[in-house]
């Protein structure tokens, strides 16, 4: 089973904060992705990788910024949190190729005070 | 822009009664769409997709989904509900970008009385 783990399930920052939302997937896919969950709105794409060191803008890339060093891990950086960040965020990952399925993480339920 | 409406906010149906979940997409090309279920406080799972082929694709848990190209619609439908049934369902659709971007509809809350 592809299993994609996130660091933490929930989190309390304070404005101005600088938040890393670590992401790891176990089964080799190329591409990982980033999104924000709120009522109402969905899914929103943040940002998302196809390769090592290689990033796309997402539909609501302001205020964050993304690094994926290693394959099976895609961090989502907030470098100076706001209380409108303050969302539920997936992690994804999946294969380059014809399915387009992608696979969650549980999300992390991020706070910003 | 490729978009994914989902109009019901929530829909209401009694365990054992047939479902639909309501999805209808606007995308250039040929469409390739999926349906996701989230439980509470999990993420999403992957239920079922068309990429091409038959209209009428099966997926996990006896849910299954229509395609109709004429009215871009992508129905999610299951012929008897389940209480455990309850979750909410998005629709996404792919604009065959090459790099798996899905867009996603705003979720539809299922909720299957007993």
């Amino acid at each position: 089973d592809v299993k994609v783990t996130q660091s933490s399930r929930y989190l309390v920052k304070r404005t101005g904060e600088k938040v890393f939302l670590e992401c790891v997937q176990d089964m080799d896919h190329e591409n990982m992705f980033w999104y924000r969950q709120d009522p109402g709105l969905g899914l929103r794409l943040i940002y998302f990788s196809y390769d090592v060191k290689m990033k796309e803008k997402g539909d609501i890339p302001e205020g964050y910024s993304v690094s994926r060093e290693k394959k099976e891990r895609f961090s989502l950086i907030l470098e100076s949190a706001s209380t409108n960040q303050t969302s539920m965020y997936l992690c994804a990952s999946g294969k380059t190729g014809t399915s387009y399925e992608q696979y969650f993480g549980p999300g992390t339920r991020l706070t910003v005070t | 822009a490729q978009s994914v409406a989902q109009p019901e906010d929530q829909v209401n149906v009694a365990e054992g009664n047939p479902l639909t979940v309501k999805c209808t997409y606007s995308v250039s090309g040929n469409p390739y769409l999926f349906w996701y279920v989230q439980y509470p406080n999990r993420g999403l799972q992957f239920l079922l997709k068309y990429i091409t082929g038959d209209n009428l694709v099966k997926g996990s848990y006896g849910f299954e989904a229509e395609f109709n190209k004429s009215q871009t619609s992508f129905h999610l439908k299951k012929p008897s509900a389940l209480v455990s049934d309850s979750a909410l369902y998005f629709c996404a659709v792919s604009p065959n970008t090459g790099f798996q971007k899905l867009v996603f509809g705003t979720g539809t809350r299922l909720l299957v009385s007993p």
